[in-house]
């Protein structure tokens, strides 16, 4: 049973707009929130996350908000560049366990 | 610092026979996991160790996966037989020790397993 979950496998956005990737999640009991970015070929690397206590983070052009009634979560890029053409991984943990991961989001962001 | 270490990047091997896979941690991180990502899929763990302790291996296959981490630095992960749905890529992550939970892993490049 996937309880991280990403419904959308690819968004196409321009460059400068602005790309929103959600995430879904059904454990009640996660308190940690995690994106992760993946380039080909390479492992996936860590990019912000979000303790259930807030509802926004914010780091440079990345934000994420966390819905805990509705249980979602989306990530903000603004403005988006090429450069952050990849899969987007979101992930989740309760209590510091080990994170379950979305299927990801594939973003290619078109000059 | 140098980041997490995985080896071979590519195997290809027919169903049935054994591969094992190697990952270094980085230099002081106390807990490992291995993950699997199949084509399409986010990274399922498969185990999770803290030292040479395991924590928790409830997803790993254990008739046909095992994984070890002698002395709390590498660990090695071994699939004997392999089937075809162990095609994946296996990742290998660390964590820093202690300090307040921040959820950041650190991946490495993992290794493609191609059952034929």
């Amino acid at each position: 049973d996937q309880q991280v979950k990403q419904n959308s496998p690819s968004l196409s956005v321009q460059e400068g707009r602005i790309s929103i990737l959600n995430c879904d999640y059904t454990n009640s009991m996660f308190d940690y929130f995690l994106w992760y970015k993946k380039y080909p070929a390479e492992g996936p690397t860590f990019l912000i996350s979000i303790s259930s206590i807030k509802d926004k983070n914010e780091d440079g052009r990345f934000t994420v908000f966390l819905n805990k009634s509705a249980k979602h979560l989306s990530l903000h890029i603004v403005p988006s560049q090429p450069g952050d053409s990849a899969v987007y991984f979101c992930a989740a943990s309760a209590s510091g366990y080990a994170l379950n991961f979305g299927k990801g989001t594939s973003l290619l962001v078109t000059p | 610092e140098a980041g997490v270490a995985q080896s071979p990047r590519y195997k290809i091997i027919e169903k049935r026979q054994s591969v094992a896979f190697w990952c270094n941690p980085i230099s002081g991180h106390a807990t490992l996991y291995w993950y699997q990502q199949i084509l399409g899929q986010g990274p399922k763990l498969l185990i999770q160790f803290q030292n040479n302790g395991v924590v928790d291996d409830s997803q790993l296959p254990k008739d046909r996966f095992s994984a070890e981490r002698l002395k709390g630095v590498d660990s090695t992960l071994k699939i004997q037989p392999a089937k075809l749905e162990d095609s994946a890529v296996y990742l290998c992550a660390s964590k820093r020790r202690g300090g307040r939970f921040t959820g950041e892993l650190f991946f490495g490049e993992g290794s493609r397993l191609t059952v034929l």
